[in-house]
């Protein structure tokens, strides 16, 4: 099993439309998550952290099950400009060191 | 502020010589991560700097790769006789501590003849 794995998509959404993303992880000592978007040929950007309540931001909901080892992200009322790439991040952290895996990458697109 | 910078841009060489790709953390910033990314794939993690300590080198994918980073700013990624399998994007990524959100730089993209 990979220790982080994503359904590469692609997700294909008409503007409006509510999409959610899962992400697998298989160390269960991981201790921080993150999402990120990444647009095509460009570097990865950061669009939030994951809590272990669940946070918001804006039309972004994410969510973390500890005890099913999953992330999820949920994206409301979806706009053209969010057709991208969504790369789930966990680190886990041996000694002080802080290793990140990347998944491969949710698609989504979003169309007129 | 200034984020994360990468120089070259891009580079071009040939199989058999070496390249050193340079990165410019964000001023403060204590951790600093390099990964590649290959064509359609994902981001692959190469090594890790947190402050003085000891880099995690567990990524390197061969001992034809290293990395310094000096004076807990600046890091440069060295490759010792490329292969063609060794073209990719590389990717800088700096945090103000392992663990936290990463700013990933825009990026070197690398051939390989």
């Amino acid at each position: 099993r990979k220790e982080v794995e994503q359904d590469p998509g692609p997700f294909n959404v008409p503007e409006g439309a509510t999409v959610a993303f899962n992400c697998t992880y298989s160390n269960s000592a991981s201790q921080s998550f993150f999402w990120y978007r990444q647009d095509c040929r460009k570097e990865p950007k950061l669009l939030m952290s994951v809590y272990s309540s669940g946070n918001e931001d804006g039309r972004f909901t994410a969510q973390l099950n500890r005890a099913s080892q999953y992330i999820s992200l949920l994206i409301r009322d979806s706009k053209l400009s969010d057709s991208a790439t969504y790369l789930c991040v966990v680190n886990k952290g041996t000694g002080g060191s802080y290793i990140p895996t990347f998944g491969r990458g949710t698609s989504l697109i979003v169309h007129p | 502020g200034a984020g994360v910078s990468q120089s070259p841009s891009n580079k071009v060489t040939e199989k058999g010589k070496d390249v050193e790709l340079r990165c410019d953390p964000i001023s403060g910033h204590t951790a600093l991560y390099w990964y590649r990314q290959s064509l359609g794939q994902g981001l692959e993690f190469l090594i890790y700097f947190q402050g003085n300590s000891a880099p995690d080198k567990s990524g390197l994918p061969s001992d034809r790769f290293s990395a310094e980073r000096t004076g807990g700013s600046v890091s440069t990624l060295t490759i010792q006789r490329t292969q063609q399998e060794d073209s990719a994007v590389y990717l800088c990524a700096s945090s103000f501590e392992g663990g936290l959100k990463q700013y990933f730089g825009p990026g070197t993209r690398l051939t390989v003849l």
